[in-house]
């Protein structure tokens, strides 16, 4: 299957500050990339929708100015999670699609913030 | 608004055959049946999709019932790496401006020696 990276594979931050996660899709041209968030032995919930040259859309409850989404190309994704907190610590994980293609999932970022 | 139901979770021996279900008796005539994995701490991995027909490839084989309302996903034959998390889901084709993957709990299948 199609190949999506997503780097760092963890990161520890400071309370306060700001990390970025980036999404790339290797072999492919992904129209459409997806977030989700997912806590310790719970199911992936989905954060946001992305579309290459648009602005994201939320799904209901989760910040947009907190957790920032660029998809200014066709392979790349980041999501930015501005001053984060402890309760900000989980497991992100990118999934990138092109038009005719199923879903393919990045490894996921684990964050932690101190 | 869960979709799908699947048990929380099951075991199965190494070698043989694990039948993993899944209800939805909701689905929609333009709606697929996905099957996606989880290992522990990693993305989720594709096994296989299909609509009405029954499915086979190199990971897995689907089985959907004429009604379309249940699945059963089958592990042909099981072993310790096939230990995951098993979601089933319904979601519309590739190519639909509603295109939107949704997780629901999914099967924590274990597999022993």
């Amino acid at each position: 299957g199609a190949v999506v990276s997503q780097h760092p594979s963890w990161v520890i931050c400071k309370s306060g500050t700001s990390v970025k996660i980036e999404c790339r899709s290797l072999d492919f041209q992904a129209t459409t990339m997806f977030w989700y968030r997912q806590f310790p032995k719970q199911s992936l919930m989905l954060m946001a929708t992305s579309n290459e040259g648009s602005k994201a859309t939320y799904e209901q409850g989760v910040e947009k100015d907190k957790f920032l989404i660029n998809h200014a190309s066709l392979t790349l994704s980041t999501l930015t999670v501005t001053s984060a907190h402890p309760e900000d610590s989980s497991f992100y994980i990118c999934s990138a699609m092109d038009r005719n293609t199923e879903a393919f999932f990045g490894q996921g970022t684990r964050l932690t913030v101190v | 608004d869960a979709k799908t139901t699947q048990p929380p979770s099951m075991d199965c021996a190494e070698g043989r055959a694990a039948n993993l279900p899944c209800n939805h008796s909701t689905i929609s005539g333009n709606e697929y049946v996905y099957w996606y994995r989880q290992i522990h701490s990693q993305g989720p991995q594709y096994i296989i999709h299909g609509l009405k027909n029954n499915e086979t490839n190199e990971m897995a084989s689907l089985i959907i019932t004429e009604d379309r309302k249940s699945s059963t996903l089958i592990l042909p034959h099981a072993t310790l790496r096939d230990t995951a998390v098993y979601y089933c889901i319904v979601r519309v084709a590739p190519g639909s401006n509603d295109y939107k993957l949704s997780f629901g709990a999914g099967t924590t299948v274990t597999v022993r020696a």
